[in-house]
């Protein structure tokens, strides 16, 4: 089983949707967790931190839940600009090795 | 103040070529990581640093890749010989402790011809 598994999607929405994407992750002992943005042939970029009574940024919400252990972002009133890959992110380990999923691919349709 | 800076942006070599990816992480920062992105395999972690001392290098595909940090402000990551399969985008990343996010540099698109 993959360390962090996200749907690669793509997620095709019109804008002013709301979506929203889950992440899984396997490793119970991970302490932190992230959510990157991707651009196409561009740097993955940090979003948001995911806090474990969740937390909201605009219009993003990042939710954890350790007891099932995955973690979800909820984009409201989509945007074009929001187009892009999003990156589930986790630390874990000693030296909290930063492990990245696949990336889920939104598409927000004029 | 600077992100981090990694040099070349895009370099294309011959099979068989030494090629070095440079990486000057943020200042202060004490995590660095390098990774490699296709389309294929996505994100993958070849290797970080913890106070410039290799942590973890089990993503390193083969001996052909070496990585070093001599100093809290420089690493570098090394093939010899490339390979056309060695052809994707290598990402640097530097983080300022543990527990925070890290933050990439603009990327090294590596071509083997």
């Amino acid at each position: 089983r993959k360390e962090v598994e996200q749907d690669p999607g793509p997620f095709n929405v019109p804008e002013g949707a709301t979506v929203a994407f889950n992440c899984t992750y396997s490793n119970s002992a991970s302490q932190s967790f992230f959510w990157y943005r991707q651009d196409c042939r561009k740097e993955p970029k940090l979003l948001m931190s995911v806090y474990s009574s969740g937390n909201e940024d605009g219009r993003f919400t990042a939710q954890l839940n350790r007891a099932s252990q995955y973690i979800s972002l909820l984009i409201r009133d989509s945007k074009l600009s929001d187009s892009a890959t999003y990156l589930c992110v986790l630390n874990s380990g000693g030296y909290q090795k930063v492990t990245f999923g696949t990336g889920t691919k939104l598409q927000v349709i004029p | 103040d600077a992100g981090v800076i990694q040099s070349p942006r895009h370099e294309v070599t011959e099979m068989g070529q030494e090629v070095t990816l440079r990486c000057k992480p943020i200042s202060g920062h004490n995590s660095l990581f390098w990774y490699r992105q296709t389309m294929m395999r996505g994100l993958e972690l070849l290797i970080y640093f913890n106070n410039n001392v290799p942590i973890d290098d089990s993503g390193m595909p083969e001996d052909r890749f070496s990585a070093k940090m001599p100093n809290a402000s420089f690493s570098t990551l090394k093939i010899q010989p490339s390979e056309p399969r060695d052809s994707a985008v290598y990402f640097c990343a530097s983080r300022l402790w543990e527990g925070m996010a890290a933050f990439f540099g603009q990327g090294t698109r590596l071509t083997v011809v």
